[in-house]
């Protein structure tokens, strides 16, 4: 959905290990976002973005860090991953202030 | 801080009759108000928003929405369900300031033919 790679789709990794998330847009949006899906939680926002370097954290960023060098790019880091971080990862992206967010179509994440 | 509450974790309706999705919300100044629907193995689509201006909003597919202010909601509804609205959908609020999103947690709808 308007050009937004998440990747990888689908990875199992081990307790302890670290993950990285890479979420790619091609829309030249200026804001984005990175939100966990959970059954009975809906979405949560873990971090997000407004421009280059510039990031801030949302509800559940505890164990989580990002980064965004170039405008394209969204990274997603778990420094040590836990089986409570086994979860659907969304990144989202907008261009205006108004606008609607566009999503990507998810990582699924398990952590064994 | 906002918040967004979709009362009905699941709602059911027959193919051609009325859908409502509730939702009502909490916000500190005037609310920026969206709908999503998720597909099996996707990401949130965009139905439609409210900004300002009509309390009644048209979006994509057939749906609409009513802003009540009185009453903090802002469900969705549609005249006539099809079985392929079958999926579910997320109500999300921000307040002024450009802060991000706030979701539901969520509705399923069931349309059954």
């Amino acid at each position: 959905d308007a050009g937004i790679t998440q990747s990888p789709r689908h990875k199992v990794t081990e307790t302890g290990t670290p993950v990285t998330l890479r979420c790619h847009q091609t829309e030249n949006h200026r804001y984005m976002y990175w939100y966990r899906q959970d059954p009975g939680h809906g979405l949560r926002l873990i971090h997000y973005s407004y421009g280059v370097k510039d990031t801030d954290k949302g509800e559940v960023s505890d164990g989580y860090s990002v980064s965004r060098s170039k405008t394209e790019d969204f990274l997603l880091t778990l420094e040590s991953a836990t089986s409570s971080q086994t979860s659907v990862y969304f990144c989202a992206t907008k261009g205006q202030d108004n606008s609607p967010l566009h999503f990507g179509n998810g990582t699924r994440l398990t952590v064994t | 801080a906002q918040s967004v509450a979709q009362p009905e974790d699941q709602v059911n309706v027959a193919e051609g009759n009325p859908l409502t999705v509730k939702c009502t919300y909490s916000v500190s100044g005037n609310p920026y108000l969206f709908w999503y629907v998720q597909y099996p193995n996707r990401g949130l689509q965009f139905l439609l928003k409210y900004i300002t201006g009509d309390n009644l909003v048209k979006g994509s597919y057939g749906f609409e929405a009513e802003f009540n202010k009185s009453q903090t909601s802002f469900h969705l509804k549609k005249p006539s369900a099809l079985v392929s609205d079958s999926a579910l959908y997320f109500c999300a609020v921000r307040d002024q300031g450009n802060t991000p999103l706030v979701f539901g947690k969520g509705t399923r709808l069931s349309v059954i033919a």
